[in-house]
This record gives structure tokens, C-alpha cells and sequence, in this order.
């Protein structure tokens, strides 16, 4: 069974404390790795997608690793509009299109 | 362009009543999915389409439970009878492609609460 295990469940940063968020995963043949980010009240919101090991993704001041067991969103130098949580989901192979969620990472930015 | 719509936003219902929930795909998308998230499963996959036919409902937790995708524009989620525990936020998302590498985009979400 696929298995997704998201670290912490919960991060309060001070603005500009950079930090990482863990995904470690359990797959039968991976087929993509997902970051989407949630804020309350609303749906997930698509971030990126990684295929393989060694792969890197960056948008702003995030940026998304991938290594044959775990995933890494690293957040440098977080502002308050960067609260949220933080969702991370596999895709398997022989598992046509269905993804397997985390529970999340709540990340709360300070001033 | 208009992402995912689902209605209704929220819907108070009792115990024993039936819930139906409502669903646009994006346009252009051939893959849509529900999904119900709770405090302590977290997002949980229900069911998927793929060109309007039910592909995988092992997510589905019991016959109370039905969907339905009758064309590429429409697709519901039925609980008949609703019980308290089936209290959640119900998203829906879809997807373009064929070949697994496609990025599911989720609606805002219907917030069901049962009494």
C-alpha cells in the first residue's frame, strides 16, 4: 500500500527563517511526486511535480527536491502570505491516475 | 479561464436526508475525481473517471455512496441516506491527458455538514 508521511505537522517561522518541509514516501514504482499548497477555506492549489531522483523545482521562494525516498520543500526567506498548509501526494505505478495524500504540513509565517 | 466549479459551497443537512453534490471540469479535461478531506483522514481519493467511465471507486466507503459522470461537463456525488460522519469538505478535481503525467487541478470544495 502507498504510503505518504508528511514532518512536521505543524511550523511556525519568523519572516525570513528559512526551513525545510519533509515528504517521505512508500510507492511501487513511482510516477510522479506532487506539492500542491492549501489555504483555509479553499482547495489545494497545484505547485510542482517531480519524476525522478535528483530532480529540482523552483518557484519563488520555494523550491522542491526529490530523492528515492523522500521530497524536500525548502522555503527561503518565508513572508506571512507563505501560511499555509502544505500538501504532498505520489502517484504509483499501476495505479493509473490516483494520487495518495499526506496529511500535511501547516506552515505559519510571522512578522 | 474558469478553473474547477463545484456547487453548492456549503450544505447543512439532516441525519437520513439525501446530499447530492455538483461538478464542472475544466474545459478541455477528460480525467475528473472526488475527494473528501477530514481532519483525520486528510484528502482521501473516492472516485475517478476517465472519458466520462468510473475507473477506480475503491475509495468509495459504502453503498451509500454514488457517482455519476454523464458527459465530459457534469459529474455528481450522491450520499443517500447521509449520516453524521460523513461531515467533511468533498473537492473535485480534474485533469487533461491520457498518460498519467497530468496534474490534477481541485475545486473550492463543498462543505458538508450533517446533524
Amino acid at each position: 500500500e502507498d504510503q505518504v508521511t508528511q514532518s512536521p505537522e505543524a511550523l511556525r517561522l519568523q519572516e525570513g527563517e528559512s526551513s525545510s518541509l519533509n515528504c517521505s514516501y512508500t510507492v511501487s514504482g513511482l510516477r510522479g511526486l506532487f506539492w500542491y499548497r492549501q489555504d483555509p477555506g479553499k482547495g489545494p492549489e497545484f505547485l510542482f511535480t517531480l519524476y525522478s531522483a535528483g530532480e529540482e523545482k523552483e518557484k519563488e521562494r520555494l523550491k522542491a527536491t526529490l530523492t528515492k525516498k523522500e521530497s524536500f520543500l525548502h522555503i527561503t526567506a518565508p513572508k506571512p502570505e507563505d501560511s499555509a498548509t502544505y500538501l504532498c501526494a505520489v502517484r504509483a505505478g499501476g495505479g493509473g491516475n490516483k494520487l495518495t495524500f499526506g496529511t500535511g504540513t501547516q506552515l505559519k509565517v510571522e512578522l | 479561464d474558469a478553473g474547477v466549479i463545484q456547487s453548492p459551497r456549503h450544505e447543512v443537512t439532516e441525519m437520513g436526508q439525501e446530499v447530492t453534490l455538483r461538478c464542472k471540469p475544466i474545459s478541455g479535461h477528460n480525467s475528473l475525481f472526488w475527494y473528501r478531506q477530514t481532519m483525520m483522514r486528510g484528502l482521501e481519493l473516492l472516485i475517478y473517471f476517465n472519458n466520462n467511465v468510473p475507473i477506480d471507486d475503491s475509495g468509495m466507503p459504502e453503498d451509500r455512496f454514488s457517482a455519476k459522470m454523464p458527459n465530459a461537463s457534469f459529474s455528481t456525488l450522491k450520499i443517500q441516506p447521509s449520516e453524521p460522519r460523513d461531515s467533511a469538505v468533498y473537492f473535485c478535481a480534474s485533469s487533461k491527458g491520457g498518460d498519467g503525467q497530468e496534474t490534477q487541478y481541485f475545486g473550492p470544495g463543498t462543505r458538508l455538514l450533517v446533524l
